[in-house]
């Protein structure tokens, strides 16, 4: 079974500040990765996957995240967060055929201004 | 071009009764899932449908959770009889294709609390 563990539930940061989120996943085969992001009074939506050969992945809003196989780590980083930014992210993954998603608890991140 | 609609948006019932949860996928997508998301956790996938046959409900507890995609467009999730335990937000997401790849795009979501 696939799992998804997000090391920090509740990050504070201000504005300008870099972030790194940490993801780590449990599945010994082939997996696609994917972060969330749910701002307030929004629905979730993508933010980045991972499901090619390049481990390092751009998404939108100026994240990105690196796949690293050897740690079973998908970490989300931005060089300097605006407030904007704060929302709940999530990491997900799937693999062995299954199409649904296993996410992790999240991460609640708030910027002060 | 449209969302994923889900109504109603909110729900509050007493356990032991009974409630249902309508989905509508972004048009033309083939694949829909539906979600659990406990308070404080993140959304545990209930059931897919590709079109109106379901693909995976390893995680359905069937003995009080149903669903049903007829004609292959909207979708409904049933509870009966409600727990407590089942108070949660109902997550619908959607799919243009069937695919570990494709991006899942997610509904507002119903909150039920049951009390």
């Amino acid at each position: 079974a696939q799992s998804v563990s997000q090391h920090n539930h509740h990050v504070i940061l201000s504005e300008a500040a870099s972030l790194e989120l940490g993801c780590n996943y449990s599945y010994g085969g082939t997996v696609n990765l994917f972060w969330y992001v749910q701002y307030p009074g929004q629905h979730l939506q993508l933010l980045l996957k991972y499901f090619s050969e390049d481990p390092l992945v751009k998404g939108i809003k100026g994240f990105e995240a690196e796949f690293i196989k050897s740690k079973f780590s998908f970490n989300l980083r931005k060089p300097s967060v605006q407030w904007s930014d704060t929302a709940e992210y999530f990491c997900a993954v799937n693999g062995g055929g299954a199409d649904g998603l296993t996410f992790g608890k999240g991460t609640h991140l708030i910027i002060q201004p | 071009e449209a969302g994923v609609a889900q109504s109603p948006r909110y729900k509050i019932i007493e356990k032991r009764q009974s409630v249902a949860f309508w989905c509508n996928p972004i048009s033309g997508h083939a694949t829909l899932y539906w979600y659990q998301q406990i308070l404080g956790q993140g959304p545990k996938l209930l059931i897919q449908f590709q079109n109106n046959g379901v693909v995976d409900d390893s995680q359905l507890p069937k003995d009080r959770f149903s669903a049903e995609r007829l004609k292959g467009v909207d979708s409904t999730l049933k509870i009966q009889p409600a727990k407590l335990e089942d108070s949660a937000v109902y997550l619908c997401a959607s799919s243009l294709v069937r695919g570990r790849t494709d991006t899942q795009y997610f509904g507002p979501g119903t909150r039920l609390t049951v009390l």
